[in-house]
C-alpha cells in the first residue's frame, strides 16, 4: 500500500491565484513528520514546510501552509498568490518510526504544478 | 559553504563499469540517506546511515554498496552497471530524533545524474 498519495499528477493555477496540492498519508503510529518540497526543473530539491503530528496549529512558511486534517489522514499543501517561480514538481512526504526506532522518509509520486500567467 | 555536496554531478559510463558518488555534509547531521530518483521523478530511498552504521537498506540490488567513513560522509559505489541504474542520486541529511514527529527536515544534495549507455 502506498505510504504518501498524491492524487493529482498535474495542475494548473493562474498567476495571482491559490492553489492547493493534494497529500493523503497512511500510518498506525501516533507520532510522525510531514513535508512538502519543492523540485524546479533546474532538479533541486527545497524544503517548504514541515507540520508534525503532535502540532495543532496548521504550519504557514510564507506563501505556503499546510492544510493538516490529522482524521482524514491529509496534509495539502496550500500556495497563496501563486507566482510563474512556482511552477516546478511538488513533493509529499512522511517520515515515520521503523522498528528498531529508526525512522524512515517516504516520498509521493509528486504533483507538476504549472502556473500560467 | 554548500551544506550537503555530492560529487560528481553528471556521471556517463558504459554498462559493466563501477562507479562511485562521494557525499559530504557539513551541518553536524548524524543521519544520511540515498535517494534515487528515476525518469518518472520517482524518489526511492536506497539506504540510511545513522553515525555511520547502516539502519535502512531498501531491496536494493547488492550491486550497490554505500559507506560511511565518518557521520559526514556517505558515499554509494556501483558495480557492473545497468541501463537501469540510469537517474538521479541524491543524498541528503537530517538530524537524528526519537520522535517521527520532531527534528528537521531532509536537507539534499543538488543530486548526481548518471547515464549508463
Amino acid at each position: 500500500a502506498q505510504k504518501i498519495t498524491q492524487t493529482q499528477p498535474g495542475m494548473f493555477v493562474q498567476e495571482k491565484e491559490a492553489v492547493t496540492l493534494d497529500c493523503t498519508y497512511d500510518t498506525s503510529d501516533q507520532s510522525y513528520g510531514l513535508f512538502w518540497y519543492k523540485q524546479p526543473s533546474s532538479g533541486e530539491m527545497i524544503f517548504l514546510i514541515y507540520q508534525g503530528s503532535y502540532d495543532e496549529q496548521n504550519a504557514t512558511e510564507g506563501r505556503y501552509s499546510l492544510n493538516f486534517q490529522k482524521a482524514r489522514k491529509s496534509a495539502n499543501l496550500v500556495i497563496s498568490a501563486s507566482q510563474l517561480g512556482d511552477s516546478a514538481m511538488y513533493f509529499c512526504a512522511m517520515r515515520e518510526r521503523q522498528s528498531g526506532g529508526y525512522q524512515k522518509v517516504t516520498f509521493g509520486t509528486g504533483t507538476k504544478l504549472q502556473v500560467i500567467p | 559553504d554548500t551544506a550537503v555536496s555530492q560529487t560528481p554531478k553528471y556521471l556517463v559510463t558504459q554498462m559493466g563499469n563501477d562507479k562511485s558518488i562521494k557525499c559530504e555534509q557539513n551541518l553536524g547531521h548524524d543521519t544520511m540517506y540515498w535517494y534515487k530518483q528515476d525518469s518518472k521523478k520517482f524518489l526511492k530511498i536506497m539506504f540510511s546511515y545513522n553515525n555511520k552504521e547502516l539502519i535502512i537498506n531498501e531491496t536494493v540490488p547488492n550491486r550497490f554498496s554505500p559507506k560511511s567513513p565518518d557521520k559526514a560522509h556517505l558515499n554509494l559505489h556501483i558495480n557492473s552497471l545497468e541501463l537501469g541504474d540510469s537517474a538521479v542520486y541524491f543524498c541528503a541529511s537530517s538530524l537524528h530524533s526519537r520522535l517521527a514527529g520532531a527534528g528537521g527536515e531532509l536537507f539534499f544534495g543538488e543530486g548526481s545524474r548518471l547515464t549508463v549507455l
